[in-house]
């Protein structure tokens, strides 16, 4: 099974708003990843977790909160979002190690931020 | 640093066409690279990798040969057909101590028409 599952599919928030994106795979991988994309850009990277700790921020604003609380899962929480972060919020998983693996996408959410 | 280059798109080309999407890549160390493909709403699904020089990727007819010498990964299709409209990303990846970091190309758009 190389599937990852993302909920909710879509998700409209206004600006005040708090919710979660939820991430979750069953391919025993130890890496895991939260990118975001715009329309016609290529995935940007926001963080990476590596056996359950934070290893990776780009300098995502703070109100962007990553958790993982097991090996199997990844939430994003948002909070006091602006309407510029309306995306497609993907996550994905990989094997650790060398040579570097591929990383397996899931469906993503929609985000719109009114 | 790391970066992808791409062709710029979109690809326009018949059905039974020869595909060609060039990609060369600058990166430190010893890179893995893939090819992913996104169609309309959805994630990133791998097309195909390699992971080491002159290893070469295939899969549902495509293909993509690892070239050190050049900094290359052109992905080709001998017959292209309608369902392959999407868009395709070359990528690489390298370990950074905890997962693997993606630098991704701009993207191509692939229309292929009847």
């Amino acid at each position: 099974d190389t599937e990852v599952t993302q909920t909710p599919k879509h998700l409209v928030m206004g600006m005040t708003n708090k919710k979660s994106l939820k991430c979750e795979q069953h391919m025993g991988h130890r890496a895991m990843y939260w990118y975001k994309q715009k329309a016609k850009k290529p995935p940007e990277l926001m963080f990476v977790y590596s056996y359950e700790k934070l290893s990776i921020n780009e300098s995502v604003p703070s109100r962007f909160s990553p958790e993982c609380p097991n090996s199997s899962l990844l939430n994003l929480h948002l909070h006091a979002l602006q309407p510029e972060d309306s995306a497609l919020y993907l996550c994905a998983s990989s094997q650790v190690g060398v040579p570097p693996s591929e990383q397996y996408f899931g469906p993503g959410t929609r985000l719109t931020v009114t | 640093g790391n970066s992808v280059t791409q062709m710029e798109g979109p690809v326009t080309l018949s059905e039974e066409a020869f595909l060609t999407i060039n990609c060369t890549y600058t990166a430190t160390g010893y890179p893995s690279l893939f090819w992913y493909v996104q169609y309309p709403g959805e994630g990133l699904q791998l097309l195909l990798k390699a992971t080491k020089a002159d290893d070469k990727g295939s899969n549902k007819g495509f293909e993509a040969t690892y070239r050190k010498e050049t900094t290359s990964f052109h992905l080709e299709k001998g017959s292209v057909q309608v369902s392959d409209s999407a868009v395709y990303f070359c990528a690489l990846s390298v370990p950074t101590g905890g997962g693997n970091k993606l630098t991704f190309g701009t993207g191509t758009q692939l229309k292929v028409e009847l």
